[in-house]
């Protein structure tokens, strides 16, 4: 079946600071890959998003390279603020199997002043 | 403006009471999930409907029922079978088997 896997947070960076938030997945078929953002008392929110081998999906400064051989999708951003805490879902929808959403676990950001 | 509108956004019930949450989109989506969200955990999907009048379980479906009468609606009721049902409901809507789902703002529910 199809799997994401994040990395555990809570992760905590002064502002200013460059991140990283792995993500791997496991699917059966051709997935599309995303990254959603979730503010405190919030629905979740599409950040980016990654169709194919070697897209680069990127917002509001964030960025995410669907990697086929290393089966990742790590979000990235060079300068976060304050205003970025929130918590991060991966997941993909798989087109050649079933299309109903895996989601990874969330990782938490908390950015200090 | 489209999109996906639950309410109330926060429910509160006494033990064996059933509660029915509601989610409406304007969005045309054909596709309707009901996700639950416990406090540090991921998403857990409840149900789901691809189409008007059809609906499959999900991962943890027992406590749950939902109807698909119309397109733009897909209510959950949580019974009082449901052993922990306070929790944070989320509904979201899909357009196609690759597209990105749109979440509404979710139901906070709270069972005394």
């Amino acid at each position: 079946g199809n799997s994401v896997t994040q990395m555990e947070g809570p992760v905590t960076l002064s502002e200013e600071a460059f991140l990283t938030i792995n993500c791997t997945y496991t699917a059966t078929g051709y997935p599309s890959l995303f990254w959603y953002v979730q503010y405190p008392g919030e629905g979740l929110q599409l950040l980016l998003k990654a169709t194919k081998a070697d897209d680069k999906g990127s917002n509001k400064g964030f960025e995410a390279t669907y990697r086929k051989e290393t089966t990742s999708f790590h979000l990235e951003k060079g300068s976060v603020q304050v205003s970025d805490s929130a918590v991060y879902f991966c997941a993909l929808s798989d087109r050649g199997g079933s299309y109903i959403p895996t989601f990874g676990r969330g990782t938490s950001l908390i950015v200090h002043p | 403006d489209g999109g996906i509108t639950q309410s109330p956004k926060y429910l509160f019930r006494k033990e064996g009471q059933n509660v029915t949450l509601s989610c409406e989109q304007n969005l045309n989506h054909d596709a309707m999930y009901w996700y639950r969200q416990d406090p540090g955990q991921g998403l857990r999907l409840i149900y789901y409907s691809q189409i008007v009048n059809d609906f499959q379980k999900g991962d943890i479906a027992e406590g749950y029922s939902v109807s698909r009468e119309k397109k733009e609606s897909f209510p959950l009721t949580v019974t009082s079978a449901q052993k922990n049902p306070t929790a944070f409901y989320l509904c979201a809507s899909q357009t196609g088997p690759d597209s990105p789902l749109h979440f509404g703002n979710g139901t906070r529910l709270t069972v005394t």
